[in-house]
């Protein structure tokens, strides 16, 4: 079956960096998506990865090794305004999006 | 990316009446819109895939009969919840993907049955 894992909650402080994991066992592969969701809110694109490597755009970064099965969303100077629900969603060979649940990232001052 | 608009943001209704959930892709033509639902606290579950001008296709366990999707443009896609039930209650969402990337989301419809 197919199965995305990451963590179901995480608690930071504001400017600081926290890591957000996500493991991941599909049924092919075109890439790893990172979404941002506030509550109430529809998903927000954050990054792309289809390549091993790291990208990185302002304070946000994403890893990604496909060998591993393996990705991780990097949030540095964290804001207040970062607390929200980060969602690790792969893409299928049918480039269908498979989701995981969600990691919800609680900022506190 | 494509801008997607989804209407309505929220509505109540009554228990036994339908709802309808409009998605329009603004800037690009979209064969092909997903529809999403949001438990709260849960993860997006794909409900079905709106096909321009053919049937849509409905994944494992949702009801076709209650979820009716019309897909009569190539830029609008409509849900209609159906004799809706308190546990259809549910944030719902549609999406458009724009080639082989670009997944662009609606705003989203809060539904709350009463």
């Amino acid at each position: 079956g197919q199965n995305i894992d990451q963590p179901t909650e995480m608690t930071a402080t504001e400017g600081a960096i926290v890591q957000i994991n996500c493991t991941y066992q599909t049924s092919g592969f075109n890439g790893l998506f990172w979404y941002q969701q506030h509550a109430g809110e529809a998903p927000t694109f954050l990054s792309y990865n289809v390549l091993d490597g790291l990208e990185e755009k302002g304070r946000f970064s994403s890893f990604l090794s496909r060998s591993k099965g393996y990705s991780y969303l990097l949030l540095k100077e964290l804001q207040m305004k970062d607390s929200a629900s980060y969602l690790c969603a792969v893409m299928d060979s049918n480039y269908q999006l498979i989701w995981g649940a969600g990691t919800k990232l609680i900022i506190k001052p | 990316g494509a801008v997607v608009s989804q209407h309505p943001s929220w509505v109540i209704c009554k228990s036994g009446t339908s709802v309808k959930i409009e998605c329009r892709s603004l800037d690009f033509q979209a064969t092909t819109m997903f529809w999403y639902r949001q438990f709260p606290k849960q993860s997006l579950m794909l409900m079905a895939t709106s096909n321009e001008g053919s049937k849509a296709t409905y994944e494992q366990g949702v009801e076709k009969d209650k979820f009716l999707i019309n897909h009569a443009s190539l830029t609008l896609s409509t849900l209609t919840v159906t004799s809706a039930h308190p546990e259809d209650s549910s944030f719902y969402i549609c999406s458009v993907r724009q080639g082989a990337l670009g997944y662009t989301f609606g705003s989203g419809t809060r539904l709350t049955v009463v």
